[in-house]
């Protein structure tokens, strides 16, 4: 079982639309979970992440997390082509942990 | 706004040889990782750093990687005979101390080419 798994996409979304990413996690012990966003030929950068139970709001995203499910997701509204990337899921056990653990992304497309 | 430095951008080297990938971190940041990207596959965690020794190291930093932070701003990472298949885009990532300690700042990473 991967540690980490998010569908591989591409997830085709029009411009305006939501756009909605899910990850699953393995080791119920995790804590912290992030969202990066990797454009092509460039490096992770975080844009959300996520600690309790619930929804987390920060413009545009919203983080929801269910640790009884080991699920989380990002919303993306009023997507826009700049959203046009692919988003990484990540995991740390938290605790001031070394160690986070990446999904293999999700690639989404943002069609004007 | 602060930022993660790595030199070089690229590095070709032939196989067998030793290469120096190198990182200044983000200057009041404490904690010090290593991640590597093979083309088209995931972000893989490599090690983390920390008060001056690796914290956590996965299964593919065995004894030809290794980890140094020679002085007050520089960490590298070296890779003592490298193979075909380390050829990867590098990452270094810095994170700060307390409550955030988990949230990544990456730098733009080293592509190593092995021929």
């Amino acid at each position: 079982q991967k540690e980490v798994e998010q569908n591989s996409g591409p997830l085709s979304v029009p411009e305006g639309a939501i756009a909605s990413l899910n990850c699953t996690y393995s080791d119920r012990g995790s804590q912290s979970f992030f969202w990066y966003r990797q454009y092509s030929g460039k490096s992770p950068e975080l844009i959300m992440f996520i600690y309790s139970n619930g929804d987390k709001e920060d413009g545009r995203f919203t983080a929801q997390l269910n640790k009884a499910s080991q699920y989380v997701s990002l919303l993306i509204r009023d997507s826009q082509p700049s959203d046009s990337a692919t988003y990484l899921c990540a995991v740390n056990k938290g605790g001031g942990g070394f160690k986070t653990i990446f999904g293999a992304g999700t690639r989404l497309f943002v069609k004007a | 706004e602060p930022e993660v430095t790595q030199t070089p951008s690229h590095q070709v080297t032939q196989m067998g040889q030793e290469v120096i990938l190198r990182c200044v971190p983000i200057s009041n940041h404490l904690y010090f990782y290593w991640y590597r990207q093979i083309l088209g596959q995931k972000v893989e965690f490599l090690v983390s750093f920390y008060n001056n020794e690796i914290s956590e190291k996965s299964e593919i930093f065995d004894d030809q990687f290794s980890v140094e932070r020679p002085d007050g701003s520089n960490f590298t990472l070296k890779i003592r005979s490298t193979k075909l298949e380390d050829s990867a885009m590098y990452f270094c990532a810095s994170s700060d101390y307390r409550q955030e300690s988990e949230k990544l700042f990456f730098g733009s990473g080293t592509q190593l080419s092995v021929l």
